[in-house]
């Protein structure tokens, strides 16, 4: 059973454009919230996380957005970089470092 | 952020073989450290909780005499994989958090590649 559903599957920005992922989890156990970027043949890195208890969290460019009663949360990347291209995973967190990955999505920025 | 080191980064077995794969936490003590398998273009896959002086436990699905897991120290987790076939081949990432705290550092992963 897939807890945790990301879209889009694949995301195309211009330089400069925003990007937006989006997430859906089903289980209101979860607690936290992190967003990590991954390169290929590397680890994932640590992005933005955040709390059910807070609606929104920007740190730099890039943004988390959280509804609760929707059962739903989003990352948003401004003024996206051709650096930025990578792939994007949301996760949740029922226990203190054991998450739930959505699908991932594939960012490219074109420059 | 904290720093996890994986070793080897990659590695190519025979089949029926078993591969030893290290997780080390270099700055910071993890009693707790986890362990994620990763498919091509997929997502990753929490294998099982790897728990300093205790038995690991298993996520539902994952073999536990086929991943070994050893956590001897607060900065070492080892995953063996025993008796290694093709299916097996993935990417292995291990993670860990200072203090046990939520925020988890992932390790650069590594490649198995079983022929």
């Amino acid at each position: 059973q897939q807890q945790v559903k990301q879209s889009p599957q694949s995301l195309i920005v211009q330089k400069g454009g925003i990007s937006i992922i989006n997430c859906a989890y089903e289980n209101t156990a979860f607690d936290y919230f992190p967003w990590y970027q991954q390169f290929p043949g590397k680890g994932p890195a640590l992005l933005i996380a955040i709390r059910p208890d807070v609606s929104e969290k920007k740190e730099g460019r890039f943004t988390i957005s959280f509804n609760k009663s929707a059962k739903q949360f989003s990352l948003h990347i401004m003024d996206s970089q051709p650096g930025d291209s990578a792939t994007y995973f949301c996760a949740a967190s029922l226990a203190p470092g054991k998450l739930t990955f959505g699908q991932g999505t594939i960012l490219t920025v074109h420059p | 952020g904290a720093v996890v080191s994986q070793h080897p980064s990659r590695v190519i077995c025979k089949s029926g073989t078993s591969v030893k794969i290290e997780c080390r936490s270099l700055d910071f003590q993890a009693t707790t450290m986890f362990w994620y398998r990763q498919f091509p273009k997929q997502s990753l896959m929490l294998m099982a909780t790897s728990n300093e002086g205790s038995k690991a436990t298993y996520e539902q699905g994952v073999e536990k005499d086929k991943f070994l897991i050893n956590h001897a120290s607060l900065t070492l987790s080892t995953l063996t994989v025993t008796s290694a076939h093709p299916e097996d081949s993935s990417f292995y990432i291990c993670s860990g958090g200072a203090g046990g705290r939520e925020t988890q550092y992932f390790g650069p992963g590594t490649r198995l590649l079983v022929l």
